[in-house]
């Protein structure tokens, strides 16, 4: 078990430009979730993947955000055309079902700022 | 989602016991209480989870009001690594099982 990977740790950008961030699950978890933190706030939940299917998002992803879960393992989160309040930790989580409930495992998250 | 009220912080000395208050008085029966806590800079870890009875494990202690309306999260001894954002989460048996977080309450321990 090594954990919930994510990659990169942290990221600068410009405004406008694009990103993409990777979450590379624990081995065998059917399910995927991405949240996003700004300082002094718990973690947002934008979306969530069982397997390779998005079945939940939040309002909060908007249409410049993307998901994806290819083949339903790693999943990668892209923001095109990033704005400075879009700076953030964005956290990726996996878990797999447990008897009547279940835990999330979190990444470290990966760090954003829009200059 | 039914919600949950914590204080905004708390602190303790180290190698004393830690009760965490939690106010959940809109939990429908079939919500768990899930703890969790985030250490600085990294992501959330699960701490403890519960329904009805109270609950140890080698992490903390999780104490149910006989309503569930309220619950505590119990340190037994608190130490330096343990200054974290608890958060206390209501979680239902709808299909995504996603955690909703509210602000948490920031222990600071004092050695």
């Amino acid at each position: 078990d090594t954990g919930v990977s994510q990659n990169p740790r942290h990221k600068i950008t410009k405004r406008g430009q694009n990103v993409t961030f990777r979450c590379d699950p624990i081995s065998e978890h059917n399910r995927l979730y991405w949240y996003r933190q700004t300082l002094g706030q718990g973690p947002e939940f934008l979306t969530y993947f069982q397997n390779e299917a998005q079945l939940e998002k939040s309002r909060l992803l908007s249409d410049r955000f993307s998901a994806e879960r290819p083949k339903g393992s790693f999943s990668t989160l892209e923001i095109q055309r990033t704005e400075q309040g879009d700076s953030a930790m964005y956290l990726c989580a996996s878990s797999v079902r447990e008897t009547g409930n279940e835990k999330l495992f979190f990444g470290s998250g990966t760090q954003l700022s829009v200059l | 989602d039914a919600k949950t009220t914590q204080p905004n912080s708390m602190e303790s000395n180290e190698e004393e016991p830690v009760h965490l208050p939690c106010n959940h008085s809109t939990i429908s029966g079939t919500d768990y209480i899930h703890w969790y806590r985030q250490l600085p800079s990294q992501g959330p870890e699960y701490v403890i989870h519960g329904l009805t009875s109270n609950v140890n494990n080698r992490m903390a202690s999780l104490a149910i009001a006989e309503d569930r309306k309220s619950s505590t999260l119990i340190l037994h001894r608190a130490t330096l690594r343990d200054a974290a954002v608890y958060y206390c989460i209501l979680r239902g048996t709808d299909s995504s099982y996603k955690l909703i977080f509210g602000s948490g309450t920031r222990l600071l321990v004092r050695p």
